[in-house]
């Protein structure tokens, strides 16, 4: 069964104190791996989106890596309005449902105190 | 880029009144809008997929007669939700992937904060 599970559930951090995100996957193949960040009554908000083993991509103080089973969302000297929920979602080939369809992680709600 | 907006942001209504929530990609064409609902705190649960010119698709336990979709144009998407209930009080989401953008990414909308009394 394709699944797709995010640790920690939350996560404390001081400001400036870097830390990184988890989401393992199990899918029958992967089309892609998506990030989002949610704020509080809102949508997610996109981050970035990794296709393949072996590459990253950066936006600030954010970086994605992907591994073969796994995703790291690496937030390097964290600012209290990088507090938010982080989505983890990804695309399957083989999902039986749309075309398009994600499947999510519960997310990762980080909090960074000043 | 990729911007996609909802509205109303947030709507409170009668039990048995309809109400309708729109969707719309402001800077690039969706040949596909979804539309997702969230409980409090509690991750996205996908309700329905539209292509352009043709009928939803449903997940299963997801009442089509209530929740009515209307992808009318490549910028446009409708929920419409029929006599309304307490029970679909709920945060809707919708999100589009399309034309000029990154493959297979969806880009969200704000969301919309639905209150049946």
């Amino acid at each position: 069964e394709d699944q797709v599970t995010q640790s920690p559930e939350a996560l404390r951090l001081q400001e400036g104190e870097s830390s990184s995100l988890n989401c393992s996957y199990t899918v029958s193949g992967l089309r892609g791996l998506f990030w989002y960040r949610q704020d509080p009554g809102k949508g997610p908000e996109f981050l970035f989106t990794l296709y393949s083993a072996g590459e990253e991509k950066e936006k600030e103080r954010l970086k994605a890596t992907l591994t073969k089973k796994e995703s790291f969302l690496h937030i390097t000297a964290p600012k209290p309005e990088d507090s938010a929920t982080y989505l983890c979602a990804v695309q399957a080939a083989n999902y039986g449902g749309s075309q398009g369809n994600l499947i999510f992680g519960k997310g990762t709600k980080l909090s960074v105190k000043p | 880029g990729a911007v996609v907006s909802q509205h109303p942001s947030r709507v409170i209504c009668k039990s048995g009144t309809s109400v309708k929530i729109e969707c719309r990609s402001l800077d690039f064409q969706a040949t596909t809008m979804f539309w997702y609902r969230q409980f409090p705190k509690q991750s996205l649960m996908l309700m329905a997929t539209s292509n352009e010119g043709s009928k939803a698709t449903y997940e299963q336990g997801v009442e089509k007669d209530k929740f009515l979709i209307n992808h009318a144009s490549l910028t446009l998407s409708t929920l419409t939700v029929t006599s309304a209930h307490p029970e679909d009080s709920s945060f809707y989401i919708c999100s589009a992937m399309g034309a000029g953008t990154s493959l297979g990414t969806q880009y969200f909308g704000p969301g919309t904060r639905l209150t049946v009394l």
